[in-house]
């Protein structure tokens, strides 16, 4: 099975930083990871999928880069409602998995 | 698309968890279309449980496939899953999605269910 491994576990920003998460696959997933948002008490939201393909709606200071084992989610500009946990997932295997999740706090 | 978890909240140990996912805004018997279970131990991460797709091929977490069974019933569009001989961590938000592909190979969960909180307790 696909191992996920996301990176910081939890991080604190202010309004307007920059912020990036990492996302490492145990093997290669060529292209075949998506993004998740979820805040609490909600389901998780659609962010990016295909390393890089904004969902319908989201905002464009959310992108994501990556292949092979190696992907990032970077949010340009964070606004309050960015304060959320983040979780990447891949797809290249029907054998879905998710990665630890990354909590963005208020710093 | 809207999709909905419904099934027992408590249960003990060693019983059987049934669930059901009942959606509409499309079917499963769509070629594309898959309906999955993910969960949320509270407080944690997300994990992937099953899947069932329009071909009526089914997919199981390797550490709970023992468990885990995987149904739908396209008359009705729901999707049914069972977890047998529960204990207390598989207590969590249980969530059905339905996943599809970008008209590619490329696949993702677009659409979530609210979550069903279900607790194993004594």
């Amino acid at each position: 099975d696909i191992q996920m491994t996301q990176s910081p576990a939890s991080l604190s920003a202010s309004v307007g930083d920059r912020v990036t998460i990492t996302c490492r696959a145990s093997q290669s997933i060529s292209r075949h990871l998506n993004w998740y948002q979820q805040t609490p008490g909600k389901a998780p939201k659609l962010l990016i999928y295909a390393t890089s393909t904004l969902q319908s709606g989201v905002p464009s200071r959310f992108s994501g880069f990556g292949s092979g084992t190696d992907f990032t989610l970077t949010i340009s500009g964070l606004e309050p409602e960015d304060f959320a946990t983040y979780y990447c997932q891949q797809s290249y295997s029907t054998l879905l998995s998710f990665g630890g999740g990354t909590k963005v706090e208020i710093k | 698309v809207t999709l909905r978890e419904s099934g027992p909240a408590l249960l003990k140990p060693t019983q059987t968890l049934t669930l059901t996912c009942t959606f509409s805004g499309f079917s499963l018997n769509t070629s594309d279309m898959r309906v999955t279970w993910i969960r949320q131990p509270p407080g944690k991460a997300l994990e992937w449980v099953a899947l069932i797709d329009w071909e009526d091929d089914k997919y199981y977490n390797t550490s709970l496939k023992t468990r885990l069974s995987i149904s739908k019933d396209t008359s009705k569009n729901q999707v049914v899953l069972t977890l047998t001989n529960l204990n207390p961590v598989d207590t969590a938000t249980y969530f059905c999605a339905r996943m599809r592909s970008n008209g590619a190979s490329f696949t993702f969960v677009d659409y979530w269910g609210q979550g069903t909180l279900v607790t194993v307790s004594s």
